[in-house]
């Protein structure tokens, strides 16, 4: 089973700054790689996949990066609707696995 | 517009059997595999399996292979997720998800979830 592990559990921002947050993968998973963005009482809600592709309506300030096991989504500017959990999620490899999570909250 | 809609909240008893759905609309139901996620409230995103409704083929993480069964009605456009025997620790939010391109893929979109509370 492919362990994804994200870093940091929680990151503290101010609106505006940037947030980095990362996902290792305890083996390579190509370029099969995915974020979810779940606020509180919400399904979550696909980000990107294959690393970098935003999905439909996602804004631009999201970005992914990476490769192989280490793999980053930015956002570059904080919004207020962009406070919530992140997941990563592989899908290279059975079982599908996720992270975590990474809570972004209000500094 | 895409989208997974699922059955209402549900309590139930220990040892009580219960089935949930989860119906799609605005894409082709027969040619994407449905997936089942498990939330435990307050926790992660644990993936419990898929299913292909044009054949009822499916694949279970091991963690859930033999607790829950999957099933789909293609007639009408439904995944289904049943347990024979409910335990406690079955309590959670489990949402329906549809694989975009085959599989493994990632996920897009989720339904809204299904709370399931399992009490005494």
């Amino acid at each position: 089973e492919t362990v994804m592990t994200q870093s940091p559990a929680t990151l503290s921002v101010s609106p505006g700054e940037r947030a980095t947050l990362s996902c290792r993968a305890s083996q390579s998973v190509s370029s099969d790689l995915a974020w979810y963005q779940q606020k509180p009482g919400q399904a979550p809600r696909l980000l990107i996949y294959a690393i970098s592709t935003r999905a439909t309506g996602v804004p631009a300030r999201f970005s992914g990066s990476g490769s192989g096991t280490e793999f980053t989504l930015t956002i570059s500017s904080l919004q207020s609707e962009d406070f919530a959990v992140y997941y990563c999620q592989q899908y290279n490899n059975w079982p599908l696995t996720f992270g975590g999570g990474t809570k972004v909250d209000i500094k | 517009e895409v989208q997974l809609v699922q059955s209402g909240a549900e309590v139930r008893k220990p040892g009580e059997s219960l089935k949930i759905s989860c119906t799609g609309s605005g894409f082709y139901f027969t040619t994407h595999w449905i997936g089942w996620v498990r939330q435990v409230p307050g926790k992660g995103l644990e993936w419990m399996g898929i299913i292909y409704p044009g054949d009822s083929d499916t694949r279970y993480s091991q963690s859930f292979q033999g607790q829950v069964t999957m099933s789909a009605d293609k007639s009408i456009s439904t995944a289904y997720l049943h347990w024979s025997s409910l335990r406690a620790s079955d309590t959670a939010i489990y949402y329906c998800v549809r694989l975009v391109g085959g599989a493994p893929k990632w996920f897009d979109p989720w339904g809204q979830g299904t709370l399931v509370i399992v009490s005494s």
